[in-house]
């Protein structure tokens, strides 16, 4: 039963920089495992942040940013704002099968 | 403007079945991937599957979970996808996302989603 693990809480002020990783349980995560990063606020449903590592939407702020980082998916958001405030969700392929991680609840205070 | 609207969902008791629909617009549907997700109440999100577009194979691909028991299907002449959901259990309740495209498809990467419709298994 492979396992994707992210941070379930982070905080960061305001017009600051902060890194969420998503990480398996076989080994490093590789641009193979198609890092697809997600957002959902409360009672929303989710949105498609970031594909295949580190491919935007149109409708993706250009302060958030996916990457390899040190063996796993990390998203970056740079220059943080309030509405940022949201639950993010990581998904990457294991064999055929998807799996996402438990999700990050971001806090900007 | 691309808009996905799910429909089907409700009350339903365990072992019975239910089929969800996904009705697209704004988009030629026959061109893309649809994919369904998943999230019980108050948990994470769940992959479910998707359904190839018809010059990709239209071939499914399901989590483990679900495979024997639901179905993804299409018809582009209505742009609709389908979920059918059969042997309902009470780890089935969540709400149930479609979405265009497919995870790690490079040319129809994972879009737009649905507002989702609501699934509770329950006697």
């Amino acid at each position: 039963q492979t396992v994707v693990t992210q941070e379930p809480s982070l905080t960061v002020s305001p017009g600051g920089t902060v890194t969420l990783t998503c990480a398996s349980s076989t080994g490093a995560v590789t641009s193979g495992y198609y890092p697809t990063w997600f957002q959902q606020k409360p009672g929303q449903a989710p949105r498609t942040l970031i594909y295949s590592t580190n491919n935007k939407h149109s409708w993706t702020p250009p302060r958030f940013s996916g990457s390899l980082l040190g063996g796993k998916a990390a998203l970056t958001l740079s220059g943080v704002q309030p509405e940022d405030e949201a639950e993010f969700y990581c998904l990457l392929h294991h064999g055929g099968a998807w799996v996402f991680g438990g999700g990050t609840k971001l806090t900007v205070l | 403007e691309v808009q996905l609207v799910e429909s089907g969902g409700g009350l339903v008791k365990p072992g019975r079945s239910l089929r969800l629909s996904c009705t697209a617009s704004g988009f030629t549907f026959g061109d893309y991937a649809m994919s369904w997700f998943r999230q019980a109440p108050g948990k994470g999100l769940q992959w479910v599957g998707f359904i190839r577009s018809k010059p990709f194979g239209g071939t499914t691909e399901y989590a483990a979970s679900v495979e024997a028991r639901f179905t993804i299907s299409r018809d582009d002449s209505k742009s609709i996808a389908y979920l059918q959901m059969n042997s309902l259990k009470t780890e089935d309740t969540a709400i149930y996302y479609c979405t265009r495209g497919a995870p790690g498809f490079i040319r129809e990467p994972l879009d737009y989603w649905g507002q989702g419709t609501l699934v509770t298994v329950s006697s």
